[in-house]
């Protein structure tokens, strides 16, 4: 059953604390995605990754970083500079980068306690 | 800036109604504009896309309506139903290029 798996579902962020948020795909997808959503700001492009090794940041790169060692990996790490952590993290991959169909993870949605 | 803008922010429908959702761009590079469909505590799913090549595209009760002099495209739901009732994103992107996404609609069709 291929598709695409984040971890955990809820997770909480005590102060000055790094945490990693999984992202998995079985797709045998070259690109992959982490999007923040805030309500009413719609999804907005974190890093991406075309290929492993090589990560690209997106509009909103400050406070978090990733890593691609895997294809199928793509773990996000939400840093303590990261000042206003709390939204929803959707993880998504692509075939590759022209314009093909993302495919999205269920998210994880981030709490500060 | 807000690459693509999408209205209304709120969409209240009866059942069997048509639903629209507008979206709007500026630059005129784009290529290929998606909509995706999102429910509650789910990421979202492609449900329609287009290039600009064509003025409509039609999948089943959903269609796209595209003015590329306008620089704006449109969902139009036909017969919309409960089960329709999610958050609604528009996107665009250029070649090899990341996706902009609007603020959603979210929709509600009242049985």
């Amino acid at each position: 059953d291929g598709g695409i798996t984040q971890s955990p579902k809820y997770l909480f962020r005590k102060e000055g604390q790094n945490v990693t948020l999984s992202c998995e795909q079985n797709l045998n997808h070259d690109a992959m995605y982490w999007y923040r959503q805030d309500p009413g700001q719609g999804l907005r492009l974190i890093y991406y990754s075309q290929i492993v090794n090589d990560f690209q940041k997106g509009d909103i790169a400050e406070g978090y970083s990733v890593s691609r060692e895997k294809k199928e990996s793509f773990p996000l790490t939400v840093t303590s500079a990261q000042k206003n952590p709390t939204a929803f993290y959707l993880c998504a991959s692509s075939i590759g980068l022209i314009q093909e169909t993302q495919y999205f993870g269920p998210g994880t949605r981030l709490l500060v306690l | 800036q807000q690459q693509v803008k999408q209205s209304p922010q709120s969409l209240i429908v009866q059942k069997g109604g048509i639903s629209i959702i507008n979206c709007a761009y500026e630059n005129t590079a784009f290529d290929y504009f998606p909509w995706y469909q999102q429910f509650p505590g789910k990421g979202p799913a492609l449900l329609i896309a287009i290039r600009p090549d064509v003025s409509e595209k039609k999948e089943g009760r959903f269609t796209i309506s595209f003015n590329k002099s306008a620089k704006q495209f449109s969902l139009h739901i036909m017969d919309s139903q409960p089960g329709d009732s999610a958050t609604y994103f528009c996107a665009a992107s250029m070649p090899r290029n990341q996706f902009y996404f609007g603020t959603g609609t979210s929709l509600t069709v009242i049985p």
